[in-house]
């Protein structure tokens, strides 16, 4: 069974602070998968990330993939209320069709 | 388009009962994932069906069960309910299945509270 680690599990900051959030295996992904949550609805994908080192950009949001592909790292530039929301990292191994997902962040932006 | 749609939305049932949950996926798309979200566990994988077919099945007791009809509508049954069977029951829909290359889209999922 594939195990992905996120941390924190809850942060709680104000609006404008910066914040990282981490998502961890002990196994190599072939790819990887950042989704936001918010209440009474279902994830909704935000980026896909495939190729070590690599780095992609969602407006104020950063996605990380590390170059060995066992971790994952999203940063939230000036973060606003409107990024509340329980933030899920999810990964695919080998050719497999099963998608596993991490235990989420659970984000609170403070006005 | 219209999105993933999942019917009911809130449920409550009786321990020993049997619930059925539907899932009605984006139109042209084939495959339809099912997965359960609980707070101490999170979101864990239940199955996946493309062409009326069982492609994957994750870790959960025979009591869940579920089918693909031919216009990849999905429904899942869980019978013997137990207490521990109270989550967010989400549906996904996919062109191809789950993969990298393939966007997932999730339903609002379906309530379900055990007494």
């Amino acid at each position: 069974t594939q195990l992905l680690e996120q941390s924190p599990q809850f942060l709680s900051i104000q609006e404008g602070e910066n914040l990282t959030v981490y998502c961890n295996s002990s196994s190599v992904f072939s790819s990887l998968q950042w989704y936001r949550q918010e209440p009474g609805e279902g994830p909704v994908l935000l980026v896909t990330v495939v190729t070590g080192g690599e780095v992609k950009k969602l407006k104020r949001l950063t996605f990380q993939f590390g170059d060995a592909r066992k971790d994952s790292s999203l940063h939230i530039t000036a973060a606003q209320p409107g990024d509340t929301g329980l933030y899920l990292c999810a990964g695919f191994w080998g050719s497999a069709r099963q998608l596993t997902f991490g235990s989420g962040t659970q984000l609170t932006v403070l006005p | 388009k219209a999105g993933v749609t999942q019917t009911p939305r809130y449920l409550i049932k009786t321990r020993g009962q049997q619930v059925t949950l539907s899932c009605s996926p984006i139109s042209g798309h084939r495959s339809v994932s099912w997965y359960q979200q609980t707070p101490g566990q999170g979101l864990q994988f239940l199955f996946e069906y493309f062409s009326e077919t069982q492609r994957n099945k994750g870790n959960f007791p025979g009591r869940f069960s579920g089918r693909q009809f031919s216009n990849s509508r999905s429904e899942m049954n869980v019978s013997t309910l137990e207490l521990g069977d109270s989550a967010l029951y989400l549906c996904a829909s996919s062109l191809e299945g789950p993969s990298s290359g393939n966007t997932i889209y999730f339903g609002e999922g379906s309530w379900l509270t055990v007494v």
